[in-house]
C-alpha cells in the first residue's frame, strides 16, 4: 500500500546539522521529494531524487536514498533559524504522476 | 511573473452549506492538482486535472468535484459541508502531469 512516514519534530542548535528521516512503502516510486512549509504558507520543492539515485547534492541539502530500507533521510547543513518550518517527504508512483503521497510532515526547530 | 494564486485566501462556512475555491495556474501550465491538508497532517490528493480532462482522483466522496477551464483555471466545489472538511485547500500547476508541482498559498477553509 501506499504510506509515507516521519518523526515529527526535531529540535537542533544553529550551526548544527539536522537530519530528517523518512521511511515509505511501495517500491515503485519513481521520485522522491522534500517540500519546506513555513507557517501560513504553501509548500516550497527543496529538492528531489530519482528513485534510481543513492544520494543528491544541493548547495547545503544532501539527499540520501536507501532503497533496499526503503528510506529517504534530508540532510541540511549549518542550520539557521531561518530553516524552521515543517518538512514533508513526497513520493510519486510509477504511471501516477501528479499524485503525489506526502508524509505528515516533521517540525524543525532551530535554536539560537 | 506570478505563482500559482488561489482564492479565497480564508473563509468560514457552516456546516450543510457548499463552497467553491479558485485556483489560476501559473502561465503556460496545463495541469492542476487539489490537495487537502488537515490541521497536523501532510497533504491529501485529491484531483488531477489536464486539458481540462480529469486524470486522477484521490479517496475523497462525490460531495468534492472539480472542473478546469479552457483558461486552464480552476475551481474545487464542495457541497454539504462537514465539520472535517476544515483543512487548508492546496492548488499547484505544472507543464503537464508529471512536471514539477509549483503551489499556490492555499485556500484556508474553516466549516463551524
Amino acid at each position: 500500500g501506499e504510506d509515507v512516514e516521519q518523526s515529527l519534530f526535531l529540535s537542533v542548535r544553529e550551526g548544527d546539522s539536522s537530519v530528517i528521516n523518512c521511511t515509505y512503502t511501495d517500491s515503485s516510486s519513481t521520485y522522491l521529494y522534500w517540500y519546506k512549509q513555513e507557517p501560513g504558507a504553501g509548500l516550497q520543492l527543496l529538492t528531489y531524487i530519482f528513485s534510481n539515485m543513492d544520494m543528491k547534492q544541493d548547495q547545503r541539502l544532501t539527499v540520501l536514498l536507501n532503497k533496499k530500507d526503503k528510506h529517504l533521510s534530508l540532510r541540511i547543513a549549518d542550520t539557521q533559524t531561518g530553516d524552521s518550518a515543517i518538512y514533508f517527504c513526497a513520493e510519486t508512483l510509477y504511471n501516477q504522476g501528479g499524485k503525489l503521497i506526502f508524509g505528515q510532515g516533521t517540525e524543525l526547530s532551530v535554536k539560537p | 511573473d506570478a505563482g500559482v494564486t488561489q482564492s479565497p485566501t480564508h473563509l468560514i462556512k457552516t456546516r450543510g452549506q457548499h463552497v467553491t475555491l479558485r485556483c489560476s495556474p501559473i502561465s503556460g501550465h496545463k495541469s492542476v492538482s487539489w490537495y487537502q491538508q488537515v490541521l497536523g497532517q501532510g497533504p491529501q490528493f485529491i484531483f488531477q486535472y489536464y486539458e481540462k480532462e480529469e486524470r486522477g482522483r484521490g479517496n475523497f466522496p462525490d460531495r468534492f468535484s472539480a472542473r478546469q477551464f479552457p483558461n486552464y483555471s480552476s475551481e474545487l466545489n464542495v457541497n454539504a459541508l462537514l465539520l472535517g472538511d476544515s483543512a487548508l485547500y492546496l492548488c499547484a500547476s505544472s507543464l503537464d502531469p508529471f512536471g514539477e508541482l509549483f503551489f499556490g498559498e492555499g485556500s484556508r477553509l474553516t466549516v463551524l
